[in-house]
């Protein structure tokens, strides 16, 4: 079957650095996609990882290894702004669907 | 450049009502379309997909339906709607490419409140 863990909730110091860890099962594999989502507000796109690797993207980061099934996005110098959800979703091959993580609430704190 | 749009944003409306959901892209052709449901608390949940006009596939069964009568519209409704409706309705489009999708973009989403 198809399945994607990641922790409920974290909090960090504005300035730190934070890795929000995924891990997911699924018998076929496209791609892993992090999302952000601020409360009331619908997920926007993050990075997206289909090889092995790191992803760098400014103060954004995402890290991909298939053979584990495991991924995070670690974000640097933290901003009060960078309070929010992120959700982790995995696409399978063949398949038109992402299958969503339940989401990381992070909350960074002066 | 395409967008999406999604309304109304905030809904509230009383048991055994109808619904009715509107989503609508622009700039893009014969995109696939989702409607998803995001419960307080819980994470977002596939409720309709559609790859085409007409084609719509159902993840979860329920008291919502879904219509596609034009290529970039997308229409979730309901006849009679439950306390458990109550949530955030997100649609979302992306187009395919081989071996799968590429990722979502989201509307803006739709707070409904069933009372």
């Amino acid at each position: 079957g198809q399945n994607i863990d990641q922790p409920t909730e974290m909090t960090a110091t504005e300035g730190a650095i934070v890795q929000i860890n995924c891990t997911y099962q699924t018998s076929g594999f496209n791609g892993l996609f992090w999302y952000q989502q601020h409360a009331g507000e619908a997920p926007t796109f993050l990075s997206y990882n289909v090889l092995d690797g790191l992803e760098e993207k400014g103060r954004f980061s995402s890290f991909l290894s298939r053979s584990k099934g495991y991924s995070y996005l670690l974000l640097k110098e933290l901003q009060m702004k960078d309070s929010a959800s992120y959700l982790c979703a995995f696409s399978g091959a063949g398949s038109y669907q992402l299958t969503f993580g339940k989401g990381t609430k992070l909350s960074v704190i002066p | 450049s395409q967008t999406i749009h999604q309304w109304p944003a905030t809904l509230v409306q009383p048991v055994g009502s109808p619904l009715s959901l509107e989503c609508t892209v622009e700039g893009t052709s014969n995109p696939n379309l989702y409607w998803y449901r995001q419960a307080a608390g819980r994470g977002l949940q596939l409720l309709f997909y559609s790859v085409g006009i007409g084609q719509i596939s159902s993840e979860v069964p329920q008291n919502l339906s879904a219509s596609r009568p034009q290529d970039r519209q997308f229409i979730l409704s309901s006849k009679k709607l439950l306390l458990s409706d109550s949530g955030f309705y997100l649609c979302a489009w992306s187009v395919t490419r081989t071996g799968g999708s590429y990722g979502y973009t989201f509307g803006s989403g739709t707070r409904l409140t069933v009372v």
